[in-house]
C-alpha cells in the first residue's frame, strides 16, 4: 500500500521568500501525484497534479512541483510567496488504491 | 457547477446522540469519498463508493459509523452513538471514473460532540 510523508509540519516564511515543501511517497508502481491546498476555514482545492510526461508540473498561483522518480519525491515550490499563500498544503498519491494524503504542512507567511 | 455540497456546515451535539452528515456529489461523478480531518491524525479516508456501491470501508473507525449512498446524488454518513472523540471536520469528495481524475472536495461539516 502507498504512503505519503511530508517532512515539515509548520513552515514560517517572510513575504517574497522562496518556498519548497517536501513530499515523499512509498509505492513501487505507477503513481499519480497531487498537491492540494486548504486555506483557513475552507475546503481542499487542487493546486496541481502529475500523471505522466514532463516531471515539472506547473499549477495555479505560481506553484510548481517536480516529480523525481528515483527519489520517490514530489516537492512543491514557489519562487516568491505572498501573505495570501498562508494555508495548509497536502501532498497525495494515488497508486493502486484511492488517494492517500500526507499529514499536511502548515505554511504561515508573515509580512 | 455547484460543486460538492455538504450539510450541515456545523453540528454541535451531545455524547450519545445520533449524527447524520449529508453530501451531494458533483453531477456525473461516479466516485464519492468520505474523509475525516483532525489535528492529530490528519486527513483519513473513511469509505468510498463507486456507482453508489461501497467499495472500501476499511477506514471506518468503528461500528458506530455507517455510510449509505441510496442514489447517485446523495450520500449520508451516520454516527450512532456519537462520542467526543468523533469531533472533527468531515469532508465529502467526488470524482469521475478513471485513475487520473481529480477529487473535488466539499466545504466540510465541522462536528463537535460534547
Amino acid at each position: 500500500a502507498q504512503s505519503v510523508s511530508q517532512h515539515n509540519h509548520h513552515v514560517i516564511l517572510s513575504e517574497a521568500a522562496s518556498l519548497e515543501l517536501g513530499c515523499n511517497y512509498s509505492y513501487g508502481g505507477t503513481v499519480n501525484l497531487f498537491w492540494y491546498v486548504q486555506y483557513p476555514g475552507q475546503h481542499l482545492q487542487l493546486l496541481l497534479k502529475y500523471f505522466s510526461g514532463d516531471p515539472l508540473v506547473k499549477g495555479i498561483k505560481g506553484f510548481e512541483a517536480e516529480f523525481i522518480k528515483s527519489k520517490f519525491s514530489f516537492n512543491l515550490r514557489k519562487p516568491s510567496v505572498q501573505w495570501s499563500d498562508t494555508a495548509e498544503y497536502f501532498c497525495a498519491v494515488k497508486g493502486n488504491t484511492p488517494l492517500v494524503f500526507g499529514k499536511g504542512t502548515r505554511l504561515s507567511v508573515i509580512a | 457547477d455547484a460543486g460538492v455540497i455538504q450539510s450541515p456546515r456545523h453540528e454541535v451535539t451531545e455524547m450519545g446522540q445520533e449524527v447524520t452528515l449529508r453530501c451531494k456529489p458533483i453531477s456525473g461523478h461516479d466516485y464519492l469519498f468520505w474523509y475525516r480531518q483532525t489535528m492529530m491524525r490528519g486527513l483519513e479516508l473513511l469509505i468510498y463508493f463507486n456507482n453508489n456501491v461501497p467499495i472500501d470501508d476499511s477506514g471506518m473507525p468503528e461500528d458506530r459509523f455507517s455510510a449509505k449512498m441510496p442514489n447517485a446524488s446523495f450520500s449520508t454518513l451516520k454516527i450512532q452513538p456519537s462520542e467526543p472523540r468523533d469531533s472533527a471536520v468531515y469532508f465529502c469528495a467526488s470524482s469521475r471514473a478513471g485513475a487520473q481524475e481529480t477529487q473535488y472536495f466539499g466545504p466540510g461539516t465541522r462536528l463537535l460532540v460534547l
